[in-house]
């Protein structure tokens, strides 16, 4: 299954909103009937962590400024408003369809 | 706290073998698949092997698969990642990451470690 995101690059401004999108190539439900998308995030230097789980979870201490959606192949990433620490690289990651893979990523930095 | 470690990255030539070790705490470990991930500088992230609970499930990358082995060792609430016949473009950082639930398969990773250093180089 391959993992496309879009923009690579996003300039963000504070306190404004910011949008990842992440497309798969093949629908990503599993036999479970879940769907396993997870959004990671990887601060410069950092391990990455995990934000989003299941399409749509947030990870216990995850702001919620943050958010998934999306069904099928299609999929985004929201930041209701952006904070400085939020700057880094954002991953998807399909996890029902082995072998997993992951998007290219997606820098976002303050303009 | 919740962590896993990672320890025995180096530089190996290429043809060489290196093992890597992943050592838990803060959790039950044998209540968890585990996996490892790595990382090509300044590139992306790559999934390269998972395990369940028990070691009697395991799955590989297409580019690591007849290389790598990954077995764990719940007694010592251990992950290990055997490296063989090591090539150029398995240089990168390595990750060993928690799956919640018992199996790797399907796959989200909660807890990660810091990583280690993997560099295969004449």
């Amino acid at each position: 299954v391959v993992m496309t995101q879009s923009p690579l690059s996003l300039p963000v401004t504070l306190g404004q909103p910011a949008s990842i999108s992440c497309r798969s190539s093949q629908r990503l439900v599993s036999s479970d009937g879940y769907t396993h998308l997870t959004w990671f995030h990887q601060r410069p230097g950092q391990s990455p962590r995990r934000l989003i789980y299941k399409v749509s979870h947030r990870d216990s201490g995850v702001p919620d400024r943050f958010s998934g959606s999306g069904s099928g192949t299609d999929f985004v990433l929201e930041i209701s408003r952006v904070e400085a620490e939020d700057v880094g690289v954002y991953y998807c990651m399909q996890g029902t369809s082995w072998p997993f893979t992951f998007g290219p990523g997606t820098k976002v930095d303050i303009k | 706290e919740m962590q896993v470690v990672e320890s025995g990255g180096g530089v190996v030539r290429p043809g060489g073998s290196l093992r890597l070790s992943c050592t838990a705490s803060g959790f039950k470990f044998d209540d968890f698949g585990m996996t490892w991930v790595r990382q090509i500088p300044g590139k992306g992230l790559e999934w390269v092997s998972g395990i369940n609970w028990n070691g009697g499930s395991t799955g590989y990358a297409d580019s690591v698969k007849g290389r790598f082995s990954i077995s764990r060792d719940n007694a010592k609430k251990s992950l290990y990642l055997q490296m063989n016949t090591l090539r150029a473009d398995d240089t990168g950082f390595y990750y060993c990451a928690r799956v919640p639930g018992y199996g790797w398969n399907p796959l989200s990773m909660d807890v990660w470690g810091k990583g280690t250093t993997v560099t295969v180089s004449s």
